[in-house]
């Protein structure tokens, strides 16, 4: 069993749908980074926290810490957003520690016009 | 913005080659991270580096090593390329490699072993 599952694998949607990726981790953790990587490879950092709820713009990132879980939420979904959205934690989980990252295997987003 | 630059987008390299990755950032961060990508195993740690001329072996460092000369650059080596290090390749840094603080990746080099 991975440390850190994401769910659902592949996601495909409607523009103007509303998406929820779902990322839950095994052991306790510091800080949970979504991340969200377009074709071509760059990853760019959406968001960081331990706790509660973050907003930037039409996303909206949630985490609960007593249920270890989190949840990417996309509001008005567009094509644009069409990449794949990796969850990562850091923290003590087993042999990895401090600052070093563990990733789960990503949701690939379809958004079509 | 803090800028990670990888020499090379693409490479193909034969098997047996030398092959060396270069990362660079400008913003003088402390940490700095090489990763592998593969289908179906996400993102896992090869090696990183907290300061100039130290590091540490990842998750699965073996057949890699890397060199940190100057605080800016992070280079991963190949010493023999082999078939399955046909991968992408992704370097990162952050500035002090705390538990929260936010990651930047550079833009990845698929690498072709042939």
């Amino acid at each position: 069993k991975n440390e850190v599952e994401q769910s659902p694998q592949n996601l495909t949607a409607q523009e103007g749908e509303f998406i929820t990726i779902n990322c839950s981790y095994s052991v306790g953790i510091s800080a949970l980074h979504w991340l969200q990587q377009h074709p071509g490879g760059g990853i760019v950092s959406l968001f960081m926290l331990s706790s509660g709820k973050k907003k930037h713009g039409r996303l909206i990132a949630t985490i609960n810490i007593q249920e270890k879980h989190s949840s990417l939420h996309i509001t008005a979904s567009h094509p644009r957003d069409s990449a794949v959205y990796i969850c990562a934690v850091s923290g003590w989980l087993g042999e990895t520690s401090g600052s070093r990252l563990t990733f789960g295997e990503g949701t690939q987003l379809t958004v079509n016009p | 913005d803090v800028k990670v630059t990888q020499s090379s987008r693409y490479l193909v390299k034969r098997t047996g080659e030398k092959v060396f990755l270069e990362c660079v950032q400008d913003m003088d961060h402390e940490n700095m991270f090489w990763y592998r990508q593969d289908p179906g195993l996400g993102l896992r740690l090869i090696y990183f580096s907290y300061d100039v001329k130290m590091k540490e072996k990842g998750d699965i460092p073996e057949g890699y090593s890397v060199s940190r000369e100057k605080k800016e650059r992070f280079s991963l080596i190949l010493e023999s390329a082999s078939t399955n290090q046909t991968s992408m390749y992704l370097c990162a840094s952050s500035l002090f490699g705390q538990a929260n603080e936010k990651l930047f990746f550079g833009s990845g080099t698929q690498l072709s072993v042939l």
